[in-house]
């Protein structure tokens, strides 16, 4: 199994509050995800990062910023949470060249 | 920009009938495909995956795929299912020679196996 560990693993928080959630890796690889899962939609990109300090948006990055200030860190913050971000959120790393991702186990996220 | 489609969105099938899951898929480059499987509040697992020769692809639990470019599909079969084989599944897709975009993923097809 790839070593990715999320943390929390679950959290209940309320609407407005700042949340931060942990992606950390001890595979050294280069890029890391950060997804969100919800009934219907499937997975869809949040963030993403291609290096220490280096990071992008991906197809619903609105009310989410990131950070990487190690290569084995990635953070996942919520400045002000919405009930719409209740969801499990996973974070990914990609095997090399081939663009195939090992996930972690999912932090599932309620805001009351 | 590439997009992925999975035809069902729920398949009941009878232990030890086939099934197949589809999935087909939209990208203006070559591309790689995979298929992930989801256990109940478990994380997600590779089936198995396309990136080129071949194009009818085995992954693990007896579960196959056939990719067909002229068709943009990719589906997954497997010839007689199993109560264990209960999850959801995830049809995937990402520009060949990998990327740092990550992959595009389908809203997911849940199996459900009836005894």
């Amino acid at each position: 199994d790839a070593g990715i560990t999320q943390s929390p693993r679950h959290k209940v928080t309320e609407t407005g509050t700042p949340v931060t959630l942990r992606c950390h890796q001890t595979e050294n690889h280069r890029y890391m995800y950060w997804y969100r899962q919800d009934p219907g939609h499937g997975l869809r990109l949040i963030h993403y990062s291609y290096g220490v300090k280096d990071t992008d948006k991906g197809e619903v990055s609105d009310g989410y910023s990131v950070s990487r200030s190690k290569t084995e860190d990635f953070l996942l913050t919520l400045e002000s949470a919405t009930s719409s971000q209740t969801s499990v959120y996973f974070c990914a790393i990609t095997g090399p060249n081939t663009g195939e991702l090992f996930f972690g186990e999912g932090s599932r996220l309620t805001v009351l | 920009a590439q997009s992925v489609t999975q035809l069902d969105s729920q398949v009941p099938v009878f232990e030890e009938a086939p099934v197949e899951l589809r999935c087909n898929y939209s990208s203006s480059v070559s591309v790689y495909l995979f298929w992930y499987v989801q256990y109940p509040n478990q994380g997600l697992q590779l089936l198995l995956k396309y990136l080129s020769g071949s194009t009818l692809v085995k992954g693990i639990n007896g579960f196959e795929a056939e990719f067909n470019k002229s068709q943009t599909s990719f589906h997954l079969r497997k010839p007689s299912v199993h109560i264990s084989d209960t999850a959801e599944y995830f049809c995937a897709v990402s520009h060949s020679g990998g990327g740092a975009d990550g992959l595009t993923f389908g809203k997911g097809t849940h199996l459900i196996i009836q005894p």
